[in-house]
C-alpha cells in the first residue's frame, strides 16, 4: 500500500519567513496530493491540493510543488503569520490506491513566532 | 461549516462498554471516511463506505464496525471499549467514488475511555 513520509515533524519560524513542509510517497500510482491544515482542536481543512499532471499549484501565500519522478511534494508558505500556527497534513492517494483511501503523513507541528 | 454533522461530540465511557458514533455527509456526497486521530497523532484511516458499500479499509479493528445507511448517514460502532481507544474520531464525506477529490471534515467525537 501507499507510504507516505513527512517532514518535519515540528517546525518554528519567526512571522515573515517562509516554511517549508516535504512529503515523499511510495505509490507511484498516487495521482493527487492534498494539504489539510488542523487548527488546535479543530478539524483538518483543504488548504490546497494539487494533480500529477501539475508541476506546482500556488494560492496567495501557499504553493504546492509535485516532483513526479522524485515522488515528493512540498508546501511552501510564505510570508507567514501567526494564524497559520498549525498542524498541517499531506497526503497521497490515487485511484489504484487501495481502493481509493487516502494515506496521510505524519503531521507537521508549525509554529510562527510574533 | 463543512456540511459534516457529528455526533455526539464529547463521550465519556467505562472499559468494556460499546459506543455508537454518527456522521451526516454533506448533502450529496456519497462517501463517508471515519477516521481516528489519537493525542498528538496523524489521522489513521478507518473505513469507508460508498452509497452504501464497504469501499475501503484501513486499520480498522475487529471490535470496530462501521455501517451507511440508505439515507448515507454512517454510524462507527466501537465495542469492548479499551483505554487505548480514548481518541478523537473523526468522519469525512466526498462526492466522489475514489478519493481524490476534497474530503469534507465534520467536528469529530472526542472519546474518553476511563
Amino acid at each position: 500500500g501507499e507510504n507516505v513520509e513527512q517532514h518535519p515533524s515540528t517546525l518554528s519560524v519567526q512571522e515573515g519567513d517562509s516554511a517549508v513542509i516535504k512529503c515523499t510517497y511510495s505509490d507511484s500510482a498516487s495521482n493527487y496530493f492534498p494539504w489539510y491544515k488542523q487548527e488546535l482542536g479543530k478539524r483538518p481543512q483543504l488548504i490546497i491540493d494539487i494533480r500529477s499532471n501539475v508541476g506546482e499549484k500556488k494560492d496567495q501565500r501557499i504553493a504546492v510543488t509535485l516532483n513526479k519522478t522524485a515522488k515528493h511534494f512540498s508546501l511552501h508558505i510564505t510570508e507567514t503569520q501567526p494564524e497559520d500556527s498549525a498542524v498541517y497534513f499531506c497526503a497521497a492517494t490515487g485511484r489504484n490506491t487501495n481502493a481509493g483511501k487516502s494515506t496521510f503523513g505524519d503531521g507537521t507541528t508549525l509554529t510562527v513566532k510574533p | 461549516d463543512s456540511g459534516v454533522t457529528q455526533t455526539p461530540k464529547h463521550l465519556i465511557t467505562a472499559t468494556g462498554q460499546r459506543v455508537t458514533l454518527r456522521c451526516s455527509p454533506r448533502s450529496g456526497d456519497l462517501s463517508v471516511y471515519w477516521y481516528q486521530q489519537s493525542l498528538d497523532q496523524g489521522l489513521q484511516f478507518l473505513i469507508q463506505y460508498y452509497n452504501g458499500e464497504e469501499r475501503a479499509k484501513g486499520n480498522i479493528l475487529e471490535r470496530f464496525s462501521a455501517q451507511q445507511f440508505p439515507d448515507l448517514h454512517s454510524e462507527l460502532n466501537l465495542s469492548s471499549l479499551e483505554l487505548g481507544d480514548s481518541a478523537l474520531y473523526f468522519c469525512a464525506s466526498s462526492e466522489r467514488y475514489t478519493n481524490t477529490g476534497e474530503l469534507f471534515f465534520g467536528e469529530g467525537s472526542r472519546l474518553t475511555v476511563l
